[in-house]
């Protein structure tokens, strides 16, 4: 069983903070990763993927991947409340399976 | 360009009741998806097409659950009947093939049914 863990939350931060949200996956095998933001009542809305170790940098988020440590996290810099939403970790195999399993996902809460 | 278009938004009906819901993808995106969202859950596949032929059907319950993709462009998803527990929110995906991995996944605004 596939599995991948986020922190639930509430994670909350103040306005202009750095807010980092945090996701581990179980199969190591593992070769793509996506951030997606979800608002409330709204469907999951794509901010990042990442395929390789290290950084990847747009905007105000950075994706870091660390498949040694089978490790994806997402920092948002000068967080705005309207980054507030629940953010979902996806992780998808190598080849050609397509197949994404989501976490359960962290709400965020940027306090103004 | 347009999205991944749902409907309906909202759909309420009584247990042991059928219901479909239909999914019209991005121009030109091959792969199509449909996933289920619990509250407070992330998105769960149920099945993927790959133009008209459905790929991986492993999570749909079928008993109750059916899908088609005639075209290879719009898709219905159905449940006969449909029980309490299917109460949640139906989300539709779409996909273009990239090579190697997973491709980016532009989801759809969902179908929230309520099943009482």
């Amino acid at each position: 069983q596939k599995e991948v863990e986020q922190n639930s939350g509430p994670l909350s931060v103040p306005e202009g903070a750095i807010a980092s949200l945090n996701c581990t996956y179980s199969d190591r095998g593992s070769q793509s990763f996506f951030w997606y933001r979800q608002y409330s009542g709204k469907s999951p809305e794509l901010i990042m993927s990442i395929y390789s170790n290290g950084d990847k940098e747009d905007g105000r988020f950075t994706a870091q991947l660390n498949k040694a440590s089978q490790y994806v996290s997402l920092l948002i810099r000068d967080s705005q409340p309207s980054d507030s939403a629940t953010y979902l970790c996806a992780v998808g195999p190598g080849g050609s399976n397509y197949k994404l399993t989501f976490g359960k996902g962290t709400l965020l809460t940027v306090n103004p | 360009e347009a999205g991944v278009v749902q409907s309906p938004r909202y759909k309420i009906i009584e247990k042991k009741q059928p219901v479909a819901f239909w999914c019209n993808p991005i121009s030109g995106h091959n792969t199509l998806y449909w996933y289920l969202q619990n509250l407070g859950q992330g998105p769960e596949l149920l099945i993927r097409y790959e133009n008209e032929e459905a790929v991986d059907d492993s999570q749909l319950p079928k008993d109750r659950f059916s899908a088609e993709r005639l075209k290879g462009v719009d898709s219905t998803l159905k449940i006969q009947p449909a029980e309490l527990g299917d109460s949640a929110v139906y989300l539709c995906a779409s996909s273009f093939p990239t090579g190697g991995g997973a491709d980016t996944q532009y989801f759809g605004p969902g179908t929230r049914l309520t099943v009482l």
